[in-house]
């Protein structure tokens, strides 16, 4: 069965500080994504990563992979208020099969 | 921006009553999932459906469930006799192909008195 796990589950931090949230796997996987839920709404795709080494960055967030270590990374530089939502990562087995989903991480930019 | 939309977008319902759940996926999209999120908790995958056909099915979707594309746009879910475990945000999403990212909706709100 696939697992995978996020932390922290919840993040509270000041704006203008950097963090990081991290995502591990259980299995060999095809993709990884990261979506965006603000409360109450749908899942908003942020990015795709799609073999080993994979960096993609947009805005204040960057997302990495390492396949070997099963591990994916979203970084925040300079956090902003606007960034204040929970974050989840999933992974697919195959393509087009399935989405399994982390516990997402809660985070919370404080001014 | 084409976006997958998704009726109605809150539901109450007693127990024991039918449900459906309506979503258009995106025009070309040929691959159509649907998800459950309990209130607090993770996203949970209930059913993916490909060319007519169930392509895969989570043990909660069990034989209460089921999914139908009735015409060329819509892609339903029904949940038979509804549970109060059923009350969730149910998420349609649609794909152009098995290589591409699922583009989620915006949910549905189901409550189950």
């Amino acid at each position: 069965e696939l697992k995978v796990e996020q932390n922290p589950l919840f993040l509270s931090m000041q704006e203008g500080k950097n963090y990081t949230i991290y995502c591990n796997y259980s299995t060999t996987s095809d993709r990884l994504y990261w979506y965006r839920q603000d409360p109450g709404k749908s899942l908003e795709s942020l990015f795709v990563l799609l073999s080993n080494g994979a960096v993609k960055q947009e805005g204040r967030l960057m997302a990495s992979l390492d396949t070997k270590a099963r591990l994916s990374t979203l970084h925040i530089t300079a956090a902003v208020h606007d960034l204040s939502a929970t974050y989840f990562c999933a992974v697919d087995r195959t393509s087009g099969s399935r989405l399994t989903f982390g516990e997402g991480t809660q985070l919370t930019v404080n001014p | 921006e084409p976006e997958v939309t998704q009726t109605p977008s809150h539901q109450v319902t007693q127990m024991g009553q039918e449900v459906i759940l309506r979503c258009v996926p995106i025009s070309n999209h040929l691959y159509f999932y649907w998800y459950r999120q309990i209130l607090g908790q993770k996203v949970e995958f209930l059913v993916s459906f490909y060319n007519n056909e169930i392509s895969e099915k989570s043990e909660i979707f069990d034989d209460q469930f089921s999914v139908e594309r009735p015409d060329g746009s819509n892609f339903t879910l029904k949940i038979r006799s509804t549970k109060l475990e059923d009350s969730a945000m149910y998420f349609c999403a649609s794909s152009g192909s098995r290589a591409e990212t699922q583009y989620f909706g915006p949910g549905t709100r189901l409550l189950v008195l």
